[in-house]
């Protein structure tokens, strides 16, 4: 059974801390994202990964930073958390689109890990 | 980025057939077209995908629009089971990952 687990499912931070949300994936997938859901505003791309070290931007990026240091373990970071990141956070992996070879890029998501910043 | 549109929220009786919309006027010839649903509590899961032909799978059937800009999700009866939220998103052909944006979906109420 394929698998994406998030760290944990609910963590409470204060303004100022330094934040990890950990994510890993058993399925050997080259693609990770990390995404998170507010009410009202559906799920917004933060960073997404296609390869180990490589990363890139998604559409709300600031505030946020990566690593992949892994294949199978992709990590956000909050350098400095504040109140306004306080949201569900969901990350995904996929494997590489390759055409017409059967894979059609499905993306597994993890259960989220609720992150509430006093 | 080719963006989709649905509608806010839908409503269907129990045991009724549920059709939801999506709007991808700016979709590009190899995008395919992806929907996902999340239900209460959990990450978002795959539904069923179409290119250009309509799909049919054990959850659901796609129909494609004949010029791609559209395409329906269609629940054939609706069970409690089924109240979440729908997203449509565009995911296309590539080698490598890219963006993809899911938006606020189609929350979709199922009632007795």
């Amino acid at each position: 059974d394929v698998k994406v687990t998030q760290s944990s499912r609910y963590l409470v931070k204060r303004t100022g801390e330094k934040v990890f949300l950990e994510c890993v994936q058993d399925m050997d997938h080259e693609n990770m994202f990390w995404y998170r859901q507010d009410p009202g505003l559906g799920l917004r791309l933060i960073y997404f990964s296609y390869d180990v070290k490589m990363k890139e931007k998604g559409d709300i990026p600031e505030g946020y930073s990566v690593s992949r240091e892994k294949k199978e373990r992709f990590s956000l970071i909050l350098e400095s958390a504040s109140t306004n990141q306080t949201s569900m956070y969901l990350c995904a992996s996929s494997l590489v689109l390759l055409g017409t070879s059967g894979n059609i890029g499905e993306l597994f998501f993890g259960e989220g890990s609720r992150l509430t910043v006093l | 980025d080719a963006k989709t549109t649905q509608p806010n929220s839908m409503e269907s009786n129990e045991e009724e057939p549920v059709h939801l919309p999506c709007n991808h006027s700016t979709i590009s010839g190899t995008d395919y077209i992806h929907w996902y649903r999340q239900l209460p509590s959990q990450g978002p899961e795959y539904v069923i995908h179409g290119l250009t032909s309509n799909v049919n799978n054990r959850m659901a059937s796609l129909a494609i629009a004949e010029d791609r800009k559209s395409s329906t999700l269609i629940l054939h009866r609706a069970t409690l089971r089924d109240a979440a939220v729908y997203y449509c998103i565009l995911r296309p052909l590539t080698g490598t990952a890219s963006k993809l944006t899911f938006g606020t979906g189609t929350r979709l109420q199922v009632t007795l």
